[in-house]
Parts: C-alpha cells; structure tokens; sequence
C-alpha cells in the first residue's frame, strides 16, 4: 500500500491528451513538492517533473505538472507511443522524513 | 555529465549481507545527497534511505531501519548502500539516485543493481 495514491492504469490514441493523478496528504503533498518520473520497461526511472510543474532540459513540453492542495497531477499532451511506460509520482513525507512514491500508473498507447 | 554506476547483478542466500556500490562521476559528491530506491519483480518503487556525503548522516524507512546501513569512499565518489538478514521478499532492483539537485528527491539513477535472495 502506497502512501501516495496513483490509478494503476491509464490509455489513450496518439495524439491524445492524458492526464493522471496522485493524492496525498498534508505531510508529503499539502507541504513539498511534487516529483514525477517515467519508467521504461526495463530502464530505470529518469525524472520528467519537479518541483510540481517544472521541466529538466531535455524533457519535452508535452508533459507538464500541477499541485493543488494535497494531489497533483501529470498530463501529457499529443501522445506518442513511445510514452507507453510507468509513471510515479513522489514527494519528502515530513511524518515519515523520507521520500513517498506513489504506486505507479501504466499508461498504454492504443 | 552527472552519471551513477551501480555494482552488478548479485545471488545471496537467506540471512546472508549484501553491498551494493553507486559510483559517481560529473558532479561535487559531497554537494548532494544518495538515495537508494528498490523495486521488487512487477511492483513499484520503495524508498529505502538517503545518505548524505558531506558528514555521512543517514536516514532510512522505519521497516527497514537496523537492517540497512549506508555509507561512502569520497576518494573514489562512491556510495554503498549495505542490506542485512536477507529475506526472499528482499528480491528486487535496486538504485540509487542523486539527490539535492532539482529538488530533494532523486534526480538522476544508477542503472540498477539486480539482486536475487534464494535458498
């Protein structure tokens, strides 16, 4: 049971727009920021989002973060098939002191 | 450019240690911190602590605490992350990953280390 709460999957066509969620609470989301990552099959995680909504170089700007409260969420816009892949979202747990993943959703492209 | 390089594939028996190494390179070491994340076979990431370099302190998830010890060679800008009393369900892949850049959690991960706890 993952302390941040994330669909476990999620679909859509080329081109499309997706979005998914991840809910928290107080002590991780409602007070620090937002992480999202994108796993591959096979690769490890590499960093899309940070601090909620900002973009490491090289990551395009089909995807993009928000927070509000204790959720956030990550969409993608323009869907390629190459984004069918794992994502996580992650956030500092204060109560706990260490970092909190959510449980994972599995985006397939149709 | 940042890179971590993990230690290779391990086979341990129940009850035995394991040390795994993250090796970096691109960066100051001692300017950031080292988590260690793990996935087990068809599940999600779990965070299991972070060390920090520049004093050595470290923290780690309570259900781990006692079993797990983190530390470091800064003449080599390696990280070891050192798991005890292994048990089948320690079976996973294991990363570690900078902290401290774009924001406290990992920025960018080792490779993996595949480690296989079986009798």
């Amino acid at each position: 049971q993952s302390v941040l709460t994330q669909p476990p999957s999620a679909s859509g066509t080329p081109g499309q727009r997706v979005t998914i969620s991840c809910s928290g609470s107080s002590s991780n989301i409602g007070s620090n920021t937002v992480n999202w990552y994108q796993q591959l099959p096979g690769t490890a995680p590499k960093l899309l989002i940070y601090s909620n909504n900002q973009r490491p170089s090289g990551v395009p700007d089909r995807f993009s973060g928000s927070k509000s409260g204790t959720s956030a969420s990550l969409a993608i816009s323009g869907l390629h098939s190459e984004d069918e892949a794992d994502y996580y979202c992650a956030a500092r747990d204060d109560s706990l002191n260490g970092v909190v993943f959510g449980g994972g959703t599995k985006l397939t492209v149709l | 450019q940042v890179q971590l390089v993990q230690s290779g594939a391990e086979v341990k028996k129940p009850g035995a240690s394991l040390k795994v190494s993250c090796k970096a390179s691109g960066y100051t070491f001692t300017s950031y911190y080292m988590h260690w994340v793990r996935q087990a076979p068809g599940q999600g990431l779990e965070w299991m602590g972070v060390f920090n370099p520049n004093g050595g302190s470290t923290n780690s998830a309570q259900k781990l605490q006692g079993r797990v010890t983190m530390t470091s060679d800064t003449s080599t800008s390696t990280v070891y992350m050192e798991l005890s009393s292994l048990r089948s369900e320690d079976t996973a892949v294991y990363y570690c990953g900078r902290g401290g850049g774009y924001s406290y959690g990992p920025d960018y991960w080792g490779q993996g280390t595949l480690v296989t706890v079986s009798s």
